[in-house]
């Protein structure tokens, strides 16, 4: 266990509908982290929340929309989405401090496959 | 711009015997450096990491790397495979300096298997 939860870990949806995937840290942490890990290729950061402020968002598609209430919590809310964003999605966390990217702790993800 | 490139897609090796996953790596500043490993169905998790101390860096479950500047390389090895270190391995790189401070860039993967 990492301290990094992730519900639901698997989730299959049709492209009309909205759900919503979450994220918990138990480790005190002040930066959250969503990644994609798709078949074949890199993991890629989506999105970064420092202090519960959105601090980067790599050209992600609208369908995504982050969330982050505090620093211990931060949903992915999907609508719409298309077969090709069926991917396995991960959290992350870290303790960000100026000059030392610290460790990231990942959760075990969510399999969602989209139909 | 960083960068980090994993040379084998897969590496297959018999257990007992040692493993060697390649990664060479592109930083502008003084980079930092990580192996991380993920087993079937599961998240990522830390093996090691390198950030401007020794260079050669000792992590868990036996596997070590060198930081070599002169070849920007940071092999991952293990003297001798075990059948749990079956899983896909990623080289990562952060820079310090750069504009996204702290966040990292992954290769690829590496997928080890271990035959017995």
């Amino acid at each position: 266990e990492t301290g990094v939860t992730q519900t639901p870990r698997h989730l299959v949806m049709g492209m009309t509908n909205k759900k919503s995937l979450k994220c918990e840290q138990h480790l005190g942490h002040n930066a959250m982290y969503w990644y994609k890990q798709s078949a074949k290729k890199p993991l890629e950061l989506m999105f970064v929340y420092n202090f519960k402020e959105q601090t980067e968002n790599n050209s992600v598609p609208s369908r995504f929309s982050p969330e982050c209430p505090n620093s211990s919590h931060l949903f992915l809310h999907l609508h719409t989405l298309q077969p090709e964003d069926s991917a396995l999605y991960l959290c992350a966390s870290s303790q960000d401090r100026i000059g030392y990217p610290d460790t990231q702790y990942f959760g075990p993800g969510t399999r969602l496959t989209v139909l | 711009a960083q960068s980090v490139t994993q040379l084998d897609s897969h590496v297959s090796v018999s257990e007992g015997t040692p493993v060697l996953l390649r990664c060479n790596y592109s930083s502008s500043y003084s980079p930092s450096l990580f192996w991380y490993v993920q087993h079937p169905n599961k998240g990522l998790q830390l093996l090691l990491k390198y950030t401007s101390a020794a260079t050669l860096v000792k992590g868990i479950n036996g596997f070590e790397a060198e930081f070599k500047k002169s070849e920007t390389s940071f092999h991952l090895t293990k003297p001798s495979a075990h059948m749990s270190d079956a899983a896909e391995y990623f080289c990562v790189v952060s820079d310090l300096y750069g504009g996204s401070q702290g966040n990292l860039i992954f290769g690829k993967g590496t997928k080890l298997s271990v035959k017995p």
